[in-house]
């Protein structure tokens, strides 16, 4: 069986602070591959990264930046500077051989100006 | 990127009514479309998977004769909810996932998202 879990259920932060979202996960499949969403208030998911189990290197865009840690099963997304317009649910979520996505209960960040 | 539409955004109806949510990939086509459901302030919950020209498959717990879904094109799944009631009030995500094009297998690419209300 497959599971993601989000400890942190909420963060709140002030604006220009670094936050860290964990996540980890279960899996007995070795060919898998783990996302990160974003869902902002309207609702409407957005991508931000993937990142299949062969590829361990850490991948920096922008203020974002995931560390993905095969021995201890996490794949956490750290948000650098952070902003206002980061305000939103972020989840992380996996998906292995049968192609469905099972998804982590979600942080919801909040960012104070 | 790929794009996927919902139709409506937004429903309200009356009890006991049926509503159907339109999901279409834009300028792919999918062969494989999802359908989630999410309550205030929960995760996304995988309803079923529905493969084009055939049955859909559901998760445990859905059931199948309350939530028709229909995959008749590559571009187009609809999901109906009959007879709804109060508590299948929730937010309805429908993603997919093709061969061809900016999509594959590796990814899904999520709606926006259909919020039902019945009164």
């Amino acid at each position: 069986a497959q599971k993601v879990t989000q400890a942190q259920t909420e963060i709140s932060v002030v604006e220009k602070e670094d936050v860290t979202l964990d996540c980890v996960y279960e899996t007995r499949d070795t060919t898998y591959y783990l996302f990160w969403y974003k869902q902002p208030p309207s609702g409407e998911l957005v991508f931000l990264i993937r990142r299949n189990s062969f590829d361990e290197q850490n991948e920096i865009s922008g203020r974002y930046s995931w560390n993905f840690q095969k021995s201890t099963s996490s794949f956490n997304f750290t948000i650098t500077a952070s902003q206002v317009v980061d305000s939103a649910v972020y989840f992380c979520a996996l998906r292995s051989s049968n192609y469905k996505l099972t998804f982590g209960k979600g942080t919801l960040l909040t960012v104070n100006p | 990127g790929a794009v996927v539409s919902q139709h409506p955004s937004r429903v309200i109806c009356k009890s006991g009514t049926s509503v159907k949510i339109e999901c279409r990939s834009l300028d792919f086509q999918a062969t494989t479309m999802f359908w989630y459901r999410q309550f205030p302030k929960q995760s996304l919950m995988l309803m079923a998977t529905s493969n084009e020209g055939s049955k859909a498959t559901y998760e445990q717990g859905v059931e199948k004769d309350k939530f028709l879904i229909n995959h008749a094109s590559l571009t187009l799944s609809t999901l109906t909810v009959t007879s709804a009631h109060p508590e299948d009030s929730s937010f309805y995500i429908c993603s997919a996932a093709g061969l061809a094009g900016p999509s594959s297998y590796n990814e899904q690419f999520f709606g926006p998202g259909t919020r039902l209300t019945v009164l």
